[in-house]
């Protein structure tokens, strides 16, 4: 049952617009939220987090906006550029649960110069 | 930053062998390691959690005598594939968090296993 989803494989976009990279969750409990980008062959690297006492972190170009009734967050990246294009990973967590992390599958970003 | 290495990066066994994978926390101690395993264009999987001194604590459906978790220092887990078969060929990635965050996890670059 995956709890973490992302429901698009992939995007494109131009250079210099807007990439939004959105994540939808189904348990309540979870309360920590994390963006992972990931090139291939490579392990993950971290990129931006949220907590659920927040509505929005922000961090340079990226920003992360979470909805809590709506059980969703999303990734805002402004401008794009190149050097972005990647495979992103939502993950999630519940203290409770050991912070043990769930991961969405990954949308595929492609930032066209 | 934290850094964290997996060795061997990319390595091929025949089946019936078993691999050991190592996981090191190069500048931090690691109070739990994880363990995941990424089918591709799939999600990251967890398999098992393993705090230093203890035993790993496997996810649903991972066999533990076949996926052998060993956390014996802050700074090293290793997991060893036993008895690999084709089907275990995959990427293992461990990631490392120490005692200062309760969230926040730092990736190794994973270790490509293709077994034939």
């Amino acid at each position: 049952d995956q709890q973490v989803k992302q429901n698009s494989p992939s995007l494109s976009v131009q250079e210099g617009r807007i990439s939004i990279l959105n994540c939808d969750y189904t348990n309540s409990m979870f309360d920590y939220f994390l963006w992972y980008k990931k090139y291939p062959a490579e392990g993950p690297t971290f990129l931006i987090s949220i907590s659920s006492i927040k509505d929005k972190n922000e961090d340079g170009r990226f920003t992360v906006f979470l909805n809590k009734s709506a059980k969703h967050l999303s990734l805002h990246i402004v401008p794009s550029q190149p050097g972005d294009s990647a495979v992103y990973f939502c993950a999630a967590s519940a203290h409770h649960s050991g912070n043990q992390f769930y991961f969405g599958t990954g949308t595929s970003l492609t930032v066209i110069p | 930053g934290a850094v964290v290495s997996q060795h061997p990066s990319w390595v091929i066994c025949k089946s019936g062998t078993s691999v050991k994978i190592e996981c090191r926390s190069l500048d931090f101690q690691a109070t739990t390691m994880f363990w995941y395993r990424q089918f591709p264009k799939q999600s990251l999987m967890l398999m098992a959690t393993s705090n230093e001194g203890s035993k790993a604590t496997y996810e649903q459906g991972v066999e533990k005598d076949k996926f052998l978790i060993n956390h014996a220092s802050l700074t090293l887990s290793t997991l060893t594939v036993t008895s690999a078969h084709p089907e275990d060929s995959s990427f293992y990635i461990c990631s490392a968090r120490g005692w200062e965050s309760s969230y926040e996890q730092y990736f190794g670059p994973g270790t490509r296993l293709t077994v034939t």
